[in-house]
């Protein structure tokens, strides 16, 4: 079945330094990725779309220059929290879409769980 | 603008009771709908994927209906165990939309051994 690799896995960071995330397809191509933020007891919230070799598109509210999306390959993407604030602890999960060999469904990765300290 | 409800927002069982989780959204123009299941700290796992043409789907103890017309989804999990605890999530994708879910806020569900 699809798998999508997330890492790390969880991260502990200084604030005011920047943290990449990254999430693979292992066995299929990843034609549009979504990157989720979920805060303890919440459900998951949209931040961005990636389609391969093009811009994201960011959800209302969510800051482009702090949370840099780079999907260039239909088997890599990833999320760069810069200068992150302990408000940006969070866990984020990715999830991509893949061709339709996989029935329309969604492959999410394991989640990284971040602190900002 | 379609909106995901889940109710009960928690549900705790003893071991070996049937249960059934609900899902209602507003807008019936759905291209499916999804339920799946988050582990603490953990990433999704995804139980079953109803097109919006069927009527249902299971998978081993799990059965998941659809109701386009109602707009309403139900996860019947069959013979509870402990290790069905978890918090579940259901998820519809919307017809025509650039493929984003559209997610219920989630039942946390607890079976007591």
């Amino acid at each position: 079945g699809a798998v999508v690799s997330q890492h790390p896995s969880w991260v502990i960071c200084k604030s005011g330094t920047s943290v990449k995330i990254e999430c693979r397809s292992l066995d299929f191509q990843a034609t549009t990725m979504f990157w989720y933020r979920q805060f303890p007891k919440q459900s998951l919230m949209l931040m961005a779309t990636s389609n391969e070799g093009s811009k994201a598109t960011y959800e209302q509210g969510v800051e482009k220059d702090k949370f840099l999306i780079n999907h260039a390959s239909l088997t890599l993407s990833t999320l760069t929290v810069t200068s992150a604030h302990p408000e940006d602890s969070s866990f984020y999960i990715c999830s991509a879409l893949g061709d339709r060999a996989f029935s329309g469904g969604y492959t999410f990765g394991s989640g990284t769980r971040l602190t900002v300290v | 603008k379609q909106e995901v409800t889940q109710i009960p927002a928690a549900l705790s069982v003893p071991e070996g009771e049937n249960l059934v989780l609900n899902c209602s959204f507003t807008d019936s123009a759905i291209y499916n709908l999804q339920w799946f299941r988050q582990d603490p700290g953990k990433g999704l796992t995804s139980l079953l994927l109803i097109q919006s043409s069927q009527r249902e789907q299971t998978s081993g103890r799990l059965n998941a209906s659809l109701d386009k017309s109602s707009g309403r989804s139900t996860l019947y999990i069959a013979a509870s165990q402990p290790g069905d605890s978890a918090t579940y999530l259901c998820a519809v994708r919307l017809e025509g939309s650039n493929y984003q879910l559209i997610w219920g806020a989630g039942t946390k569900l607890i079976i007591k051994p």
